[in-house]
């Protein structure tokens, strides 16, 4: 089983819609996870942190269940410029330093 | 603009060749990592450093050598490198905040390599 897991899509979507990506992580003592996104032939950057009791962001709002093992990631009312692919990333323990990352989840906003 | 910088963008090299990248981070971060990332694959970590001194080797062949002279600056050096060696080399930085800490990440543009 992967570390972590996501289902690599694509996802395509109209302009306005809500979609929702999932990630499982295999390791239930990992610690920390974040979404990155990642343009095409672009570097990941950080979109957001998922902490326990989830946390939203303007049309972003990330979900952990740590009793399941996977973390969420849902986008309200989407622009053409949420077309990337979204990375779901976790903090392994034992390891101060190093992120697993997922190998992303390709969304494409229609017009 | 992340703070993180990479040279060359773009590097094409023969199995034969020496070359080496470069990333500069202007973030004052005392962490710096190399991560590969080939196509339809995840970032794969590859050399981690925390305040000068390696920490993390993730079984990287040594046809890949890293150097870090200081917190700001790191290379990769490359030598009879491999066809399937092909592919995004990012590097990163972050502030180690200390243990339990969550240290973001930020990553560099990348370099993409050509093995021919």
């Amino acid at each position: 089983r992967k570390e972590v897991e996501q289902d690599p899509g694509p996802f395509n979507v109209p302009e306005g819609a809500t979609v929702a990506f999932n990630c499982t992580y295999s390791n239930s003592a990992s610690q920390s996870f974040f979404w990155y996104r990642q343009d095409c032939r672009k570097e990941p950057k950080l979109l957001m942190s998922v902490y326990s009791s989830g946390n939203e962001d303007g049309r972003f709002t990330a979900q952990l269940n740590r009793a399941s093992q996977y973390i969420s990631l849902l986008i309200r009312d989407s622009k053409l410029s949420d077309s990337a692919t979204y990375l779901c990333v976790v903090k392994s323990p034992g390891s101060a330093r190093q992120l697993t990352f997922g190998s992303g989840t390709q969304l494409t906003v229609l017009p | 603009e992340t703070g993180v910088t990479q040279t060359p963008r773009h590097l094409v090299m023969g199995m034969t060749n020496k070359k080496s990248l470069k990333c500069e981070q202007h973030l004052g971060h005392n962490a710096m990592y190399w991560y590969k990332q080939s196509a339809k694959k995840p970032l794969e970590l590859m050399f981690v450093y925390n305040f000068k001194e390696q920490t993390e080797n993730n079984s990287v062949p040594s046809r890949f050598s890293p150097e870090c002279p200081n917190s700001s600056h790191l290379f990769l050096h490359l030598h009879t490198l491999q066809p399937e060696d092909s592919a995004l080399y990012l590097c990163a930085s972050s502030q180690v905040l200390g243990a339990g800490g969550i240290d973001t990440q930020y990553f560099g543009p990348g370099t993409r390599l050509t093995v021919l």
